[in-house]
């Protein structure tokens, strides 16, 4: 079982549609979660960081995680095809360590 | 802020020669990545550094790599002899430990193995 798990994808939405990107991980001691947006041929960059459980909102993006059921997800609203990327979840295990394990990503694109 | 600086952003050699990434991390940051990333097994964290100081090197495949950070501006990972499967985008990360755990990606070096 890897680490950290994402939906494999590809996952293709409507313009002005939800998408919905999931992560599973497998450490229980798991303190940080990060998600992270890839352009093709870029390097990732970092959309939003969470770690209570519960939503964490930030513009069109809604960070949702839930420690019981090791499970975090990242909700795109009124999706745009400037958001069609490749997303990767990052978990780091304990207060403030410093390694980032990541998913192998979904793909995601938004077509207009 | 220029970010963090890679080079060379590309990389064409043949087998068996000698491969020198370099990285400048942002100043003030005082952790630094390196990173594998293909697609065949994503993004892999090789080595991390906090201080200075190696942390975690777990991931380096095998003793062809080998990383150092003489200082806190400057990073090299070596490989040497390098393979055509070494062939990815190699990328380093900074972050400041004092903040967010945000890390700040550099824009890569895409090395090609022939």
């Amino acid at each position: 079982q890897k680490e950290v798990e994402q939906n494999s994808g590809p996952l293709s939405v409507p313009e002005g549609a939800i998408a919905s990107l999931n992560c599973t991980y497998s450490d229980r001691g798991s303190q940080s979660f990060f998600w992270y947006r890839q352009y093709s041929g870029k390097s990732p960059e970092l959309i939003m960081f969470i770690y209570s459980n519960g939503d964490k909102e930030d513009g069109r993006f809604t960070a949702q995680l839930n420690k019981a059921s090791q499970y975090v997800s990242l909700l795109i609203r009124d999706s745009q095809p400037s958001d069609s990327a490749t997303y990767l979840c990052a978990v780091n295990s304990g207060v403030h360590a410093g390694k980032s394990t990541f998913g192998d990503g979904t793909t995601l694109t938004v077509k207009p | 802020d220029a970010g963090v600086i890679q080079s060379p952003r590309h990389e064409v050699t043949e087998m068996g020669q000698e491969v020198t990434l370099r990285c400048k991390p942002i100043s003030g940051h005082n952790s630094l990545f390196w990173y594998r990333q293909t697609m065949m097994r994503g993004l892999e964290l090789l080595i991390y550094f906090n201080n200075n100081v190696p942390i975690d090197d777990s991931g380096m495949p095998e003793d062809r790599f080998s990383a150092k950070m003489p200082n806190a501006s400057f990073s090299t990972l070596k490989i040497q002899p390098s393979e055509p499967r070494d062939s990815a985008v190699y990328f380093c990360a900074s972050r400041d430990n004092r903040g967010a755990e945000t890390q700040y990606f550099g824009p890569g070096t895409r090395l090609l193995v022939l």
